[in-house]
């Protein structure tokens, strides 16, 4: 089992609907959520984190933690063009303190 | 925000040849980095961790005598891969935390890619 597992892809939604993205992740210790947005060729850029059951908001951006379900999901409101790029959730704390794992990413086209 | 810088961003050499990656936090100390390899479309996957003023501690299956590690300041941490072969060409990453905390967010720098011919 992976430790931490992403909704597989590629994932492709019209400009202006809502992606979703999910995640599940196997250390029920872990403590800290993470996700990061890559462009092709580029290095890991944070979009959001959070560290307690419930929804985060920060701008089009929705983070969704449900550590009993072990399960973190990622909202994108009003999607844009530039909003297509790998989505990487990432998860530390546990066994792995300090230490992210990322999953495997999922690829997200908006398309016009 | 917290910056990291990661130089060079582009190595191309031949086979043998040892390699040095500096990665450097601008506007923070950080006692403790990261680095990670991603091989084209993969994700990333934790090599070791850098850490200040002590040995590195790296993953399973990373050899430790070919990927040499110094954190030598809480500002610099460098990765030397040692005589470097094709298979060794990748994407290398570094981060580090903003925070005392490990489990803050971490910042990455912008990556070094590598290849060996």
């Amino acid at each position: 089992q992976k430790e931490v597992e992403q909704n597989s892809g590629p994932l492709s939604v019209p400009e202006g609907a809502i992606a979703s993205l999910n995640c599940t992740y196997s250390d029920r210790g872990s403590q800290s959520f993470f996700w990061y947005r890559q462009y092709s060729g580029k290095s890991p850029e944070l979009i959001m984190f959070i560290y307690s059951n419930g929804d985060k908001e920060d701008g089009r951006f929705t983070a969704q933690l449900n550590k009993a379900s072990q399960y973190v999901s990622l909202l994108i409101r009003d999607s844009q063009p530039s909003d297509s790029a790998t989505y990487l959730c990432a998860v530390t704390g546990g066994t792995s303190y300090g230490k992210l794992t990322f999953g495997q990413g999922t690829i997200l086209t908006v398309h016009p | 925000g917290a910056v990291v810088s990661q130089h060079p961003s582009w190595v191309i050499c031949k086979s043998g040849t040892s390699v040095k990656i500096e990665c450097r936090s601008l506007d923070f100390q950080a006692t403790t980095m990261f680095w990670y390899r991603q091989f084209p479309k993969q994700s990333l996957m934790l090599m070791a961790t850098s850490n200040e003023g002590s040995k590195a501690t790296y993953e399973q299956g990373v050899e430790k005598d070919k990927f040499l590690i110094n954190h030598a300041s809480l500002t610099l941490s460098t990765l030397t891969v040692t005589s470097a072969h094709p298979e060794d060409s990748s994407f290398y990453i570094c981060s580090a935390p903003a925070g005392v905390d490990s489990n803050q967010p971490q910042h990455f720098g912008d990556g070094t890619r590598l290849s060996i011919l």
